[in-house]
């Protein structure tokens, strides 16, 4: 099965660029998709297929990807981006196209 | 408005059955894909497998094959979790959700959008 690596926090001040990475050997021939975690609430799509946005969700989250590492990059943080972000690919290895997460990442707005 | 609906907080003792469930609205039950994802104290997502209740097809995540269940109702758009046993080291947060998308059998390609749409949770908690 396949694994995907997270940093287990990231920290950036109100108005700076936070960026997010997710690095696994599924990428770059699987997309990759994020979700944002508030504490007690269920997770929520923010990016999909790498870098497409769903509707609703502000310009300031992007997604890109370079070789086997892919990125969340939020510019300009504010207060309520403060969260856990999981990204997920897939896993192809058994007979069936399986979801896979990675460990989280908890963001941190000082 | 699209939307999955789960059954509440549940306590249950070691060994004793359960099944929670996942009421869908607003879109089409039998054309998605639903999957359950784990969620443990303090922990990431763990995904543990998907229905797509139009045809019954039902995959398990292999961490999870044989310790659970997953089923679903076409009739009354619910989709169900359940163990026969329960351990103690099942206590978590448990989450439905549409997987947006088609799966290709003959490729073994899942053309996905994303997990796009999630039930609210449902706190389970084991005892000895």
């Amino acid at each position: 099965s396949y694994e995907l690596t997270q940093p287990p926090s990231v920290s950036v001040s109100p108005g700076q660029t936070a960026r997010i990475t997710c690095s696994g050997d599924v990428f770059p021939e699987q997309y990759s998709y994020w979700y944002q975690q508030k504490p007690g609430q269920a997770p929520t799509l923010v990016i999909y297929k790498d870098s497409e946005r769903p509707s609703g969700i502000p310009e300031r989250f992007s997604g890109s990807s370079s070789g086997t590492t892919v990125t969340l990059t939020i510019s300009g943080v504010q207060a309520e981006d403060e969260a856990d972000y999981h990204c997920q690919s897939v896993d192809n290895s058994g007979t069936f196209s399986h979801v896979v997460f990675g460990g989280g990442t908890q963001l941190t707005v000082l | 408005e699209v939307q999955l609906v789960q059954s509440g907080p549940v306590v249950k003792k070691f060994g004793e059955s359960l099944k929670i469930s996942c009421k869908a609205s607003g879109y089409s039950f039998a054309s998605d894909w639903v999957g359950w994802v784990r969620q443990l104290p303090g922990k990431g997502l763990e995904w543990m497998g998907i229905i797509h209740p139009g045809d019954s097809d039902t995959r398990y995540s292999p961490s999870f094959e044989g310790q659970v269940t997953i089923s679903a109702d076409e009739s009354i758009s619910t989709a169900y979790l359940q163990w026969s046993r329960l351990k103690v080291s099942d206590t978590a947060r448990y989450y439905c959700a549409r997987r947006k998308g088609h799966y290709y059998v003959t490729r073994n390609y899942f053309d996905s959008y994303g997990v796009d749409v999630w039930g609210q949770g449902t706190t389970v908690i084991v005892s000895s």
